[in-house]
């Protein structure tokens, strides 16, 4: 069973637009949202996290948006570069300790 | 080399043969963790580990089995390889600390069973 749902599969942005992933969930207590970012032929990394006590987190051009009520968060990227293109995996965890629940990814698409 | 280190990178076995995947980490992390990740499953974790001589299973563990008998290793075996296990996997590790959950991933290793 999927705890995490992300939204959309894949996505064609152009250079310089927003690109937006959405990801939902259910266990309420999951603490920590995580987005990690992936290219071909390398691991994950992590790009940038929320915990839920914000409602949004900002570093650079990457922002998560975060709504406790509606158990959603989504990634924002401003100014979408073609290096950006890549697969992103949003997640979620219960406190340390606890491994992550990964959506099953969306493929980010920036043309030039 | 500091970090966290997958071999071998490319793998190709046959149905019913053993096959052991290796996970080395610098850190001396306390967790870690083993992946699969299949087009449109995105990550599923198959075990975890707390410390040395501590594992749990996650998601997905049938058909594997780890041992953690060093902080820095983590190694993955097939016990007897299937078609359904031809996927990539990945092998991470974080800090035990509250400050930060991050895992850090390896380059992964390419499975391919015929």
């Amino acid at each position: 069973q999927q705890q995490v749902k992300q939204s959309p599969q894949s996505l064609i942005v152009q250079k310089g637009g927003i690109s937006i992933i959405n990801c939902a969930y259910e266990n309420t207590a999951f603490d920590y949202f995580p987005w990690y970012q992936q290219f071909p032929g390398k691991g994950p990394a992590l790009l940038i996290a929320i915990r839920p006590d914000v409602s949004e987190k900002k570093e650079g051009r990457f922002t998560i948006s975060f709504n406790k009520s509606a158990k959603q968060f989504s990634l924002h990227i401003m100014d979408s570069q073609p290096g950006d293109s890549a697969t992103y995996f949003c997640a979620a965890s219960i406190g340390s300790g606890y491994a992550l629940n990964f959506g099953k990814g969306t493929s980010l698409l920036v043309t030039p | 080399d500091a970090g966290i280190t997958q071999s071998p990178r490319y793998k190709i076995t046959e149905t019913g043969r053993q096959v052991t995947l290796m996970c080395h980490q610098t850190w001396s992390h306390s967790y870690m963790f083993w992946y699969r990740q299949d087009l449109g499953h995105g990550l599923r974790l198959i075990y975890y580990s707390a410390a040395a001589d501590i594992t749990d299973k996650g998601e997905v563990p049938d058909g594997y089995v780890v041992s953690r008998s060093k902080t820095e290793n983590f190694p993955l075996t097939l016990e007897s390889a299937t078609r359904s296990q031809t996927s990539v996997y990945f092998c991470a590790s974080r800090h035990a600390g509250p400050s930060s959950y991050e895992q850090y991933f390896g380059p992964g290793t390419r499975l391919t069973v015929t």
